[in-house]
C-alpha cells in the first residue's frame, strides 16, 4: 500500500465544510484512495473511495487530485456527530487487510 | 452496507482467564475475516487475517498461540484471548470483506476486554 500523510488534527465549525487533505504521492495506478472514520469507542465505518474521478455519495465528496498524488475528502456540512479520527488508506480494490496510519482528529464544535 | 457484528461489546475477566470475542457477517458471506487491535489514544493495528476454513496468518510480533482464531463457517469469525494478562486489555475489532461488494471492508462495533 501507498504511504498516506494527513495532518494530525483539525478544527472545524458546525455547519461548515470539512475539508481533510490527505497526500499519497507514491500511490500506484491500481491503487484506490480509501477514507474511513472512527467515531470514539466504535469500529471504523466506511465513508467513500476512488480511483482517479471525484466521487460523491450521501456522507462526503471525494476530489482527487488529476496526478493522483493527493485527495481531499469533503464533509460539506459538518455536525457535531462528524467529530472523529479520519483515516485516508490507498490500497488495492478488494485486496487484503487494511492498514491505517495516524489519521487526522477532525473537531467539530457549535 | 453489510453489517458486521461483533461480540460481546465489552468483557472484564480474571487474569490468567480465556476470553472469546466472535465477529459475524449479518447479510454476507465473509471468506476472509481481519482481526484487529488497539491501545488507547493509538491507531488499529493488525493482527491476523482469517480465512476460513484454513489457518489465520499472524502479523510479526502477534502470538498464534496466545490469539486463537478460528473461521469455521462463512459469517463466524472468533479470537480467543487465552491466559489474559492485564496487557491484553484493549479494545479488539474485526472486519469481513465480501466477494460480492465494491471492495471496502466492514466493521464490527469491536469488543473491549479490561482484565484484571
Amino acid at each position: 500500500d501507498a504511504k498516506t500523510t494527513q495532518p494530525p488534527s483539525m478544527d472545524c465549525a458546525e455547519g461548515r465544510a470539512a475539508n481533510l487533505p490527505c497526500n499519497h504521492s507514491t500511490i500506484s495506478g491500481n491503487e484506490y484512495v480509501y477514507w474511513y472514520r472512527q467515531i470514539h469507542s466504535q469500529g471504523p465505518q466506511y465513508i467513500i473511495h476512488g480511483l482517479k474521478n471525484n466521487e460523491t455519495n450521501e456522507m462526503a465528496s471525494l476530489i482527487i487530485t488529476e496526478d493522483r498524488k493527493s485527495s481531499t475528502l469533503i464533509l460539506p456540512h459538518a455536525t457535531l456527530r462528524d467529530t472523529a479520527v479520519y483515516y485516508c488508506i490507498a490500497t488495492t480494490r478488494g485486496g487484503t487487510a487494511l492498514i491505517f496510519g495516524k489519521g487526522t482528529t477532525l473537531s467539530v464544535s457549535s | 452496507g453489510a453489517v458486521v457484528s461483533q461480540h460481546p461489546s465489552w468483557v472484564i475477566c480474571k487474569s490468567g482467564t480465556s476470553v472469546k470475542i466472535e465477529c459475524r457477517s449479518l447479510d454476507f458471506q465473509a471468506t476472509t475475516m481481519f482481526w484487529y487491535r488497539q491501545f488507547p489514544k493509538q491507531s488499529l493495528m493488525l493482527m491476523a487475517t482469517s480465512n476460513e476454513g484454513s489457518k489465520a496468518t499472524y502479523e510479526q510480533g502477534v502470538e498464534k498461540d496466545k490469539f486463537l482464531i478460528n473461521h469455521a463457517s462463512l459469517t463466524l469469525s472468533t479470537l480467543t484471548v487465552t491466559s489474559a494478562h492485564p496487557e491484553d486489555s484493549s479494545f479488539y475489532i474485526c472486519s469481513a470483506k465480501s466477494e460480492s461488494n465494491t471492495g471496502e471492508l466492514f466493521f464490527g462495533e469491536g469488543s473491549r476486554l479490561t482484565v484484571l
